[in-house]
């Protein structure tokens, strides 16, 4: 079984300041995919990335960075710059790699992290 | 692109009445079609998947069923709605090797 935790229930600051959302996982398989997910207030959640077990090189995508730390069970995202229009819950998930079309597991999402981006 | 739908987007309906709610997809062909469940305190549960026509495995024992009657349509399914089926139901699909799943617009209920 897999578990996902975000510790932080709900993070708040002020506009244009740098924000990390914790990611720690937990799986006994040795191939799996990592995600993160944006939900802002309509609800639908937002394909950010997915990373891959055996590739731990950290991702810049513009604002956002993801470190993918194997060693600690950690996929942790940062915002640099935060805008009001990054104020979202953001889902960290994982998935087993063995499990194709989905498998029996689906994905299995932390309790998410409200992140409020004050102006 | 591809794109998913999912109607209606909120519904308020009373204990005990049924329930149908629809995901169709657009753009793809045999995709992988996951329901999952999104309750008070935002933790979102997996309840059922498919991978085809007619094919559906459930993860979890619930009031609910699912049913594919077309490659790219799922729907969700009750006979008798129970309070504790309120929530906010997000359908999803993958591509065959089920790597990203994407999740369509979602659909919250509401049974009183």
């Amino acid at each position: 079984a897999q578990k996902v935790t975000q510790a932080q229930t709900e993070i708040s600051v002020v506009e244009k300041e740098d924000v990390t959302l914790d990611c720690v996982y937990e799986t006994r398989d040795t191939t799996y995919y990592l995600f993160w997910y944006k939900q802002p207030p309509s609800g639908e959640l937002v394909f950010l990335i997915r990373r891959n077990s055996f590739d731990e090189q950290n991702e810049i995508s513009g604002r956002y960075s993801w470190n993918f730390q194997k060693s600690t069970s950690s996929f942790n995202f940062t915002i640099t710059a935060s805008q009001v229009v990054d104020s979202a819950v953001y889902f960290c998930a994982l998935i087993p790699r063995t499990h194709s079309g989905g498998g029996a597991d689906g994905l299995t999402f932390g309790k998410g992290t409200h992140l409020i981006i004050q102006p | 692109s591809q794109t998913i739908h999912q109607w209606p987007a909120t519904l308020v309906q009373p204990v005990g009445s049924p329930l149908s709610l629809e995901c169709t997809v657009e753009g793809t062909s045999n995709p992988n079609l996951y329901w999952y469940r999104q309750a008070a305190g935002r933790g979102l549960q997996l309840l059922f998947y498919s991978v085809g026509i007619g094919q559906i495995s459930s993860e979890v024992p619930q009031n609910l069923s699912a049913s594919r009657p077309q490659d790219r349509q799922f729907i969700l399914s009750s006979k008798k709605l129970l309070l504790s089926d309120s929530g906010f139901y997000l359908c999803a699909w993958s591509r065959r090797d089920g790597e990203t799943q994407y999740f369509g617009p979602g659909t919250r209920l509401l049974v009183l």
